[in-house]
């Protein structure tokens, strides 16, 4: 079955390093993904991860996946208020397939 | 700008009507995906097509039916509205290219609400 969970809220102060955490049931997914939303945008992709792989960094944005226990993390290095949106992970395979999503993480960043 | 377009960005409309939202995917792009973002549902698949063709199918409604024109734009139908279809509609699209690593590139959306 297809369930992806995530803490629903998440704060942090500029500076400091914000790490939201995911956890997934679907274990023959191929990728795993972070997507952003800010408020009346829509989703932009920030990062994916190969489900062989167990790190991807990416300038600020560090992605761990324990496949063993199914769980996703994305680590935000040096959090701006900029980042204050809302993640979404999500899990799919290679192809032209559906991406199915978690529910979300709220990151509210604080001067 | 992730480069596909939706319209309308909002619609406010009454129970028991019919609406349409539109979708232009990248240029280029022959896949479409259409997913529904609710508080109570979350973000959720409802329908993708390709190439003008139905390709795969989630949680979509009976009253919702979607089409992929020639010129490969979408449109998402929604008809015999309820309160509870009050979401933000969100299409997506990809390439060839893309599709090796499933990258969906995602329109501003179109937010509904049913009053």
């Amino acid at each position: 079955g297809e369930d992806v969970e995530q803490s629903l809220f998440l704060s942090v102060r500029e500076g400091d390093s914000s790490v939201i955490n995911c956890t997934y049931t679907d274990s023959s997914s191929t990728y795993l993904y972070w997507y952003k939303q800010e408020p009346g945008a829509g989703l932009q992709l920030l990062t994916y991860i190969f489900s062989n792989m167990d790190m991807k960094q990416d300038q600020r944005l560090t992605v761990l996946l324990n496949k063993k226990d199914k769980h996703l993390s994305l680590r935000i290095a040096d959090t701006q208020t900029g980042d204050s949106a809302i993640y979404f992970c999500a899990e799919g395979d290679t192809g032209f397939q559906k991406l199915v999503f978690g529910t979300g993480t709220r990151l509210l960043v604080s001067p | 700008d992730s480069g596909v377009t939706q319209t309308p960005k909002h619609l406010i409309t009454a129970t028991g009507q019919r609406v349409t939202l539109r979708c232009s995917p990248r240029s280029g792009d022959l896949s479409v995906y259409w997913y529904q973002q609710s508080l109570d549902q979350g973000l959720q698949f409802l329908i993708q097509y390709y190439n003008g063709e139905e390709r795969a199918k989630g949680n979509i409604l009976e009253r919702f039916s979607a089409q992929q024109f020639p010129d490969l734009h979408s449109e998402l139908n929604l008809s015999s509205l309820e309160l509870g279809d009050s979401a933000l509609y969100f299409c997506a699209s990809n390439s060839r290219e893309d599709s090796r690593t499933n990258e969906q590139f995602f329109g501003p959306g179109t937010r509904l609400t049913v009053l």
